[in-house]
């Protein structure tokens, strides 16, 4: 079977560093992305890891190891606009798997 | 480019009538995608077109749902009769070439609530 896992909701404080969790058990993996939405919003998206590692893009950075079948978001400098549900996806050979999202609560 | 369009942004309907949503992908982009987003079930692949053919539907809950696209700048998605669990917002997303890792661009949705 296939499943995705990652916590539903994350609190952090502004300006502080933060990490999303994923875990994932599927076949014809290729690789994991990533999607941000804001409340009332579409998602749109933040970023794609293919191969083992870190990608950074900015204040954001993903993280992928295959041999574990995991991998996570990383969210520094976090401002109050990065409160929103973060989706990690599964990109299979067929079709994209979304997770079912982590809502992230940004304090003052 | 004006982005994903899809329409209309809400509906409210009964149980029992015929709900179509409409969709206009990116122009030049080959696939599209029609997703169904609850708090329950998350983010939910229902069908997805490759040049205007539908390449799987597995996802489509049952007979009452229905997708077609007639042309590269158009899909509908329709469910006949709609019941009331059939409320969600619905996505349409279009992506250039569909391969692993690219990029899927999602319209604004359409908020359906059947009474």
């Amino acid at each position: 079977g296939q499943s995705l896992e990652q916590p539903s909701e994350v609190t952090a404080v502004e300006g502080a560093i933060v990490q999303i969790n994923c875990t994932y058990q599927t076949s014809g993996f290729y690789g994991l992305s990533w999607y941000q939405q804001h409340d009332g919003g579409a998602p749109t998206f933040l970023s794609y890891n293919a191969l083992d590692g870190l990608e950074e893009t900015g204040r954001f950075s993903s993280f992928l190891s295959r041999s574990d079948s995991y991998g996570y978001l990383l969210l520094q400098e976090l401002q109050m606009k990065d409160s929103a549900s973060y989706f990690c996806a599964v990109n299979r050979d067929d079709k994209i798997i979304f997770g079912k999202g982590t809502r992230l609560h940004i304090l003052p | 480019d004006a982005g994903v369009i899809q329409s209309p942004r809400h509906e409210v309907t009964e149980m029992g009538q015929e709900v179509t949503l409409r969709c206009k992908p990116i122009s030049g982009h080959d696939y599209l995608f029609w997703y169904r987003q609850t708090m329950m079930r998350g983010l939910e692949l229902l069908i997805y077109f490759n040049n205007n053919v539908p390449i799987d539907d597995s996802g489509m809950p049952e007979d009452r749902f229905s997708a077609k696209m007639p042309n590269a700048s158009f899909s509908t998605l329709k469910i006949q009769p709609s019941e009331p669990r059939d409320s969600a917002v619905y996505f349409c997303a279009s992506s250039l070439v569909g391969q692993a890792g690219d990029e899927q661009f999602f319209g604004p949705g359409t908020r359906l609530t059947v009474l």
